[in-house]
């Protein structure tokens, strides 16, 4: 069983609807849960980050982990054609050097 | 501005060629890392270093080499003894490398085989 699971997609939704993005993971060491943002061939960047369970909200982004299932959500708001790109979650655990395990990443087309 | 430069964008190896990916930051960060992307999967980490001159085999370093002679520069060396090197190549670094720390990702390098 692979330590962090992603569904890869494609996921396909028009302007403006609420996006849901999911990742199970299987390490309960797991402490930080982070979600990247990569737009096609480039390098990804930090979208997010929660420490421990709960939500956390930016903007039209809210992140939230439930340690008890172990199911991470990435939910986008009012989606935006410029969302369309595909989202990594990454979580790491607290053990010297940051180490993240990065999920398959689910690919996100939003149609105008 | 500050970030991340990796060289070249494309490249392609030979059979039993060893091939050199630059990185560069002028971030003034502590840690840099290499991950390898394939089709389908995760970010998987060949490679890390916290500190200049010192560096850590991550989850898939055989086959691949690393230096760390300057803190802004992590070349990594993919040699023949990797059979399957075709992916998308990204550096990134982070301040000190401790945990929860953002990583900043360069813009890649597609590795291809001849």
């Amino acid at each position: 069983q692979k330590e962090v699971e992603q569904d890869p997609g494609p996921l396909s939704v028009p302007e403006g609807a609420i996006v849901s993005l999911n990742c199970t993971y299987s390490n309960s060491a797991f402490q930080y849960f982070m979600w990247y943002r990569q737009y096609s061939r480039k390098g990804p960047e930090l979208l997010m980050y929660t420490y421990s369970s709960g939500n956390k909200e930016d903007g039209r982004f809210t992140a939230q982990v439930d340690k008890s299932s172990k199911y991470i959500s990435l939910f986008i708001r009012d989606s935006q054609p410029s969302d369309s790109a595909t989202y990594l979650c990454a979580p790491t655990i607290i053990q010297g050097a940051q180490k993240l395990v990065f999920g398959q990443g689910t690919r996100l087309t939003i149609n105008p | 501005d500050g970030g991340i430069t990796q060289s070249p964008k494309y490249l392609f190896r030979k059979e039993g060629q060893n091939v050199t990916l630059s990185c560069e930051q002028n971030l003034n960060h502590d840690a840099m890392y290499w991950y390898r992307q394939d089709p389908g999967q995760g970010l998987r980490l060949i490679y890390y270093s916290q500190i200049v001159n010192d560096f850590q085999k991550g989850d898939i370093a055989e086959g691949y080499s690393v230096s760390r002679e300057k803190k802004e520069s992590f070349p990594l060396t993919v040699t023949s003894a990797q059979k399957n090197p075709t992916a998308f190549y990204l550096c990134a670094s982070s301040n000190t490398g401790g945990v929860g720390e953002k990583l900043f990702f360069g813009s890649g390098t597609q590795l291809s085989v001849l």
